[in-house]
């Protein structure tokens, strides 16, 4: 099983609203990551989770608030967004944080009203 | 600062000829290089990938060339296939964890 799943697959929330974007791996993978993905952009990195624990935070902003419940579980908390946040959220994972291989999911499409 | 681009946009080709998407990147420190192919609504998918200590890596149809002289990679498709109709991504990795991700290319593989 060589899947990271993430869900929902799309979301559209008002700027106060709370809502939490999940992903899922069960390849025993000890490290997770979040990008935010723009239209006709590149993947840009926001955290990375390295056996549970926050390792990186690429200076996002606090509205964003990541999770890492245990080791198959990646949440990203979301409170008082703004219009310019909408985007693709992907979710990643890889063996570890010195692996050079890392697996994404289908991403969360995210529209903030 | 864009360190890792591909300045082809977009991509059209023929089936059962070469494909060819180009990469390059300004810093000289990135030793390791991947390529992602990306459908509509789908995450990226692993493609192939190289290391800065090699100048060449095949995977069946996929033929990844890295110059580092030149900081230039491009990934090479032989036959092309209708279903490689994708963009492709090519990522750089900055000290152990970071990828650096190009603009992408959208390729179209015309039957």
């Amino acid at each position: 099983d060589t899947e990271v799943t993430q869900t929902p697959k799309h979301l559209v929330m008002g700027m106060t609203n709370k809502k939490s974007l999940k992903c899922e791996q069960h390849m025993g993978h000890r490290a997770m990551y979040w990008y935010k993905q723009k239209a006709k952009k590149p993947p840009e990195l926001m955290f990375v989770y390295s056996y549970e624990k926050l390792s990186i935070n690429e200076s996002v902003p606090s509205r964003f608030s990541p999770e890492c419940p245990n080791s198959s579980l990646l949440n990203l908390h979301l409170h008082a967004l703004q219009p310019e946040d909408s985007a693709l959220y992907l979710c990643a994972s890889s063996q570890d944080r010195t692996s050079w291989e890392q697996y994404f999911g289908p991403g969360t499409r995210l529209t903030v009203t | 600062d864009q360190q890792v681009k591909q300045n082809s946009p977009s991509l059209s080709v023929q089936e059962g000829r070469i494909s060819i998407l180009n990469c390059d990147y300004t810093n000289s420190m990135f030793d390791y290089f991947l390529w992602y192919k990306k459908y509509p609504a789908e995450g990226p998918t692993f493609l192939i990938s190289i290391s800065s200590i090699k100048d060449k890596n095949e995977d069946g149809r996929f033929t990844v060339f890295l110059n580092k002289s030149a900081k230039h990679l491009s990934l090479h498709i032989v036959p092309s296939q209708p279903g490689d109709s994708a963009v492709y991504f090519c990522a750089a990795l900055s000290g152990t964890y970071k990828y650096i991700f190009g603009t992408g290319t959208r390729l179209k593989v015309l039957a």
